[in-house]
């Protein structure tokens, strides 16, 4: 059973850092792409970051470029989002995602992240 | 910039067809998008419907259908239910790793 759980949420202020993670199991996971994906409660979604899964390539929405970096431990199944700068707009909750068949199959039940001072 | 355009709502008598759509604000959207839809209610992680234009996610029920209809992707309920009362997004590949998704359609099933 595939399973995905956010980690690392919390209260930060404007300027400040946090790191979330996300264990996953239940699948090959150095072997999907893995996406962070963020949602303004009672809001849309939008699509923030995204490593692949044959080579590690990273790429990021506009909004978090520069300061938003994906990474993932294989050793320890997790994937993670250092998340540097933070800005108000960027209070959301976010959603750990596995990828197949071009697109999001199976995700995680999200990390609240609230900047605020 | 462009943006990836649904309606913002529509409604459905139970039994009833209904067909969303997911379209760009500028172009058309084909399969090489990879189109996909997700359903989500309040207060739950989104739920995957469709990859790839047209391939159901395990576990989901048959009355969901993907396709491209004219310039637009396209989810169809076909005999909605009550519990089919959710918020559908869809995503789209817009190439160099990027996703955007849309806006999201509120279906109301009345």
């Amino acid at each position: 059973e595939v399973q995905l759980l956010e980690s690392g949420g919390g209260l930060v202020q404007p300027g400040g850092s946090l790191r979330l993670s996300c264990a996953a199991s239940g699948f090959a996971f150095s072997s999907h792409a893995m996406s962070w994906v963020r949602q303004v409660p009672d809001k849309g979604l939008e699509w923030v970051t995204i490593i692949s899964g044959r080579d590690d390539t990273t790429h990021y929405a506009d909004s978090v470029r520069g300061r938003f970096t994906i990474s993932r431990d294989t050793s320890k199944n997790t994937l993670h989002l250092q998340m540097n700068g933070l800005r108000v707009e960027d209070t959301a909750i976010y959603f750990c995602a596995k990828h197949a068949y071009w697109g999001v199959d199976f995700w995680g039940q999200g990390a609240l992240v609230t900047v605020s001072s | 910039q462009t943006v990836v355009t649904q309606e913002a709502s529509l409604s459905v008598s139970p039994g009833e067809t209904v067909t969303l759509t997911c379209g760009l604000s500028s172009g058309s959207v084909s399969t090489s998008f990879y189109p996909s839809w997700y359903q989500q209610t309040p207060g739950q992680a989104p739920r995957t419907l469709i990859l790839s234009t047209n391939i159901r996610s395990s576990g989901v029920p048959a009355r969901f259908s993907g396709s491209i209809l004219g310039n637009k992707a396209a989810l169809t309920v076909t005999g909605a239910q009550a519990d089919d009362e959710s918020t559908y997004f869809c995503a789209l590949f817009m190439g160099s790793g990027i996703w955007v998704f849309g806006g999201g359609t509120k279906l109301t099933v009345l």
